[in-house]
């Protein structure tokens, strides 16, 4: 099944603590990315990547890193988190073959105290 | 610089009448668009594009949207709303030189019985 797999699907941690949410996708996608959804403000990308090795910041980067070390992964890396940063994370993939439909992962809630 | 708007936070229809979401957006160059649907507690799921050619596209669940070069709109319609129709729709733009996506704040659909 074609699939955008994302862990954990929540998680709870303390400001400062680093943290990892990984991304895997099973189509051979070649485009990544990764969003924040917040209640009115719709979702922000907050990264994105054209193929491996090979990232940009989207509209948020601030305070995330991502990596692009193999094609079908997409980790989002918080190094200190911040309550700020409590949200709901997709992580999506999509091909120039489709003209770039993103298939969306099913999300992670991220709360940092 | 990019921007898409769905001016309501929520519309309200009667089962089986038509619906209209709408959405305008600003890009420079020639735009992708996309229209996803998101149910409760799930991730983004794809409804329709446009690309190019002809200014109605139709999508998934009997959905269809018209691209309004002039009027830069491209606003989801539904003949029939269906209970099940109920859900957070959002329109998103993306550039056709670039790989940055940008999505509205979503709005959301109820659909009574």
């Amino acid at each position: 099944e074609a699939q955008v797999t994302q862990n954990p699907r929540y998680l709870i941690t303390v400001t400062g603590k680093k943290l990892t949410v990984t991304c895997s996708q099973n189509m051979n996608h070649e485009y990544m990315s990764w969003y924040r959804q917040d209640p009115g403000l719709g979702l922000r990308q907050i990264y994105y990547s054209m193929n491996v090795e090979v990232t940009d910041k989207g509209d948020v980067p601030e305070g995330y890193k991502v990596s692009r070390k193999e094609k079908r992964n997409f980790p989002l890396i918080l190094e200190s988190p911040s309550p700020n940063q409590t949200s709901l994370y997709f992580c999506a993939s999509s091909s120039s073959v489709t003209s770039y439909e993103q298939y969306f992962g099913p999300g992670t809630r991220l709360t940092v105290t | 610089a990019q921007s898409v708007a769905q001016p309501e936070d929520q519309v309200n229809v009667a089962e089986g009448n038509p619906l209209t979401v709408k959405c305008t957006y600003s890009v420079s160059g020639n735009p992708y668009l996309f229209w996803y649907v998101q149910y409760p507690n799930r991730g983004l799921q794809f409804l329709l594009k446009y690309i190019t050619g002809d200014n109605l596209v139709k999508g998934s669940y009997g959905f269809e949207a018209e691209f309004n070069k002039s009027q830069t709109s491209f606003h989801l319609k539904k003949p029939s709303a269906l209970v099940s129709d109920s859900a957070l729709y959002f329109c998103a733009v993306r550039h056709t030189g670039g790989f940055k996506t940008i999505f509205g704040a979503g709005t959301r659909l109820f659909v009574k019985a």
